[in-house]
């Protein structure tokens, strides 16, 4: 049982490039979602979805793009990268949108 | 606009002495609230959650207070020790959807042996 994958852990980006950072979990999860964490900040909503289709957005959604086809995989695209989205990015899930499962983190850099 | 106030500056405390996090919040109810521990590098753990109808609850050397009236969160780790240094983080479901969560930005506690 491997809770929730994220991949990468690392990623440097030039300013205009595309990426997608993957979000995977095993545990049979309706809710899933992404978070950035930047210093001083805390964590901030980007995008959450509640089961396979539905997507809404949080509290920063400006610059990115999720999908959920499946349960398992919940990715988050950035469409066009920017210095401002340099951050640590974390995904999470849960089965009734309560305590949050995260998975470890992706530090991205944009260069 | 929601806001959640978590003390910024760190604390440290003397190993099995009782440590006392704070979080306070304005402008909502929430129908609960959570706390988490992140350690560097890592995403962040559950420990607790606690609902607007539950004064207090505990879990091991951990224990919550929730007082609806005082918009507040009193977070305790009784006989603490090196161990439980890390940054603690509460998290309130949001005013709009209990899925749109507010975090705390956290408070760094060290546990000094």
């Amino acid at each position: 049982n491997a809770g929730v994958t994220q991949t990468p852990k690392f990623q440097v980006l030039k300013t205009g490039q595309s990426m997608t950072l993957q979000c995977a979990q095993d545990m049979n999860h309706e809710y899933m979602s992404w978070y950035r964490q930047d210093p001083g900040m805390g964590l901030r909503l980007i995008h959450y979805s509640v089961g396979a289709g539905i997507t809404d957005q949080g509290e920063v959604p400006n610059g990115y793009n999720v999908s959920r086809s499946t349960t398992e995989d919940f990715p988050l695209r950035l469409l066009s990268a920017a210095p401002s989205q340099t951050s640590v990015y974390f995904c999470a899930s849960s089965y009734e949108g309560e305590k949050l499962f995260f998975g470890s983190g992706t530090q991205l850099s944009v260069l | 606009s929601q806001k959640i106030e978590q003390n910024s500056e760190a604390l440290n405390i003397q190993e099995g002495k009782t440590a006392t996090l704070t979080c306070n919040y304005t402008n909502y109810s929430p129908a609960y609230l959570q706390w988490y521990r992140q350690d560097p590098g890592r995403g962040p753990v559950f420990l607790l959650l606690i609902r607007e109808n539950e004064k207090e609850k505990r879990k091991e050397r951990l224990k919550v207070t929730f007082d609806t009236t005082l918009k507040q969160s009193l977070f305790h780790i009784t006989a603490s020790q090196p161990a439980d240094s890390a940054t603690y983080l509460c998290a309130l479901a949001g005013p709009s959807g209990t899925y749109k969560y507010i975090f705390g930005t956290g408070t760094r506690l060290k546990v000094l042996a």
